[in-house]
């Protein structure tokens, strides 16, 4: 199946662990992005990747650092995780950056800190 | 999210037809995604609008006016398995801004 895929679905673990969510996509997108949901449901980015390279980054504590190894994955290490990093993650993909590329979504990671 | 606006929850029947409005701040507007999302689920791509007017896709249209920052998503013929999480996300500045969602409940 052509898609996007995140691995964990789920996630809980204590505060002050470091976790890792990994994605990839096999649609040949070059694009890649990371959004945080949280309980309101804002869908918010927070970093995007265009051949491997950084090229959005929101305002987002440096606790999160993503990789992209290459252009069909790209990684999110959280350090010292905390209570409000509880959310869904989405991880998403798009054909090149900017204007009105559409973005195709994973099935998200629930992450909850305890 | 702050800068775009979409009614929280719409209830409606089987069959009927449902309007979500959405309105947006113009600066740097390029077009204008809707996406849907599943209870659970990943958002899916609905449509883009980029000109103004009506585009038809099936039972769900979209509409954008540019000078008004403001569009609307048109459910037709609802079925119950329309029910679900509509986001309203504006193209600005090479990156999606979403709003909260608007929540449609289809009743029997």
């Amino acid at each position: 199946d052509t898609a996007v895929s995140q691995t964990p679905k789920y996630l809980v673990t204590q505060m002050g662990n470091d976790k890792s969510i990994k994605c990839e996509q096999n649609l040949g997108h070059d694009t890649m992005y990371w959004y945080k949901q949280d309980s309101k449901k804002f869908l918010k980015i927070m970093f995007s990747y265009n051949n491997k390279e950084l090229i959005i980054n929101e305002t987002v504590p440096n606790r999160f650092s993503p990789k992209s190894p290459d252009k069909a994955h790209l990684n999110l290490h959280i350090n010292s995780l905390e209570l409000g990093d509880s959310a869904v993650y989405f991880c998403a993909s798009s054909q090149g950056q900017g204007k009105g590329k559409t973005q195709y979504f994973g099935p998200g990671t629930r992450l909850l800190v305890l | 999210g702050q800068n775009i606006d979409q009614p929280t929850e719409m209830t409606a029947t089987e069959g009927a037809i449902v309007q979500i409005n959405c309105t947006y701040q113009t600066s740097g507007f390029n077009g204008l995604f809707w996406y849907q999302q599943h209870a659970g689920e990943a958002p899916t791509f609905l449509s883009y609008n980029v000109l103004d007017g009506l585009e038809e896709k099936g039972r769900f249209s979209s509409f954008l006016s540019r000078s008004k920052g403001y569009s609307y998503l048109l459910l037709k013929e609802l079925q119950m398995k329309d029910s679900a999480s509509y986001l309203c996300a504006d193209d600005s500045w090479g990156k999606l801004q979403f709003g909260a969602g608007t929540q449609v409940v289809v009743t029997p």
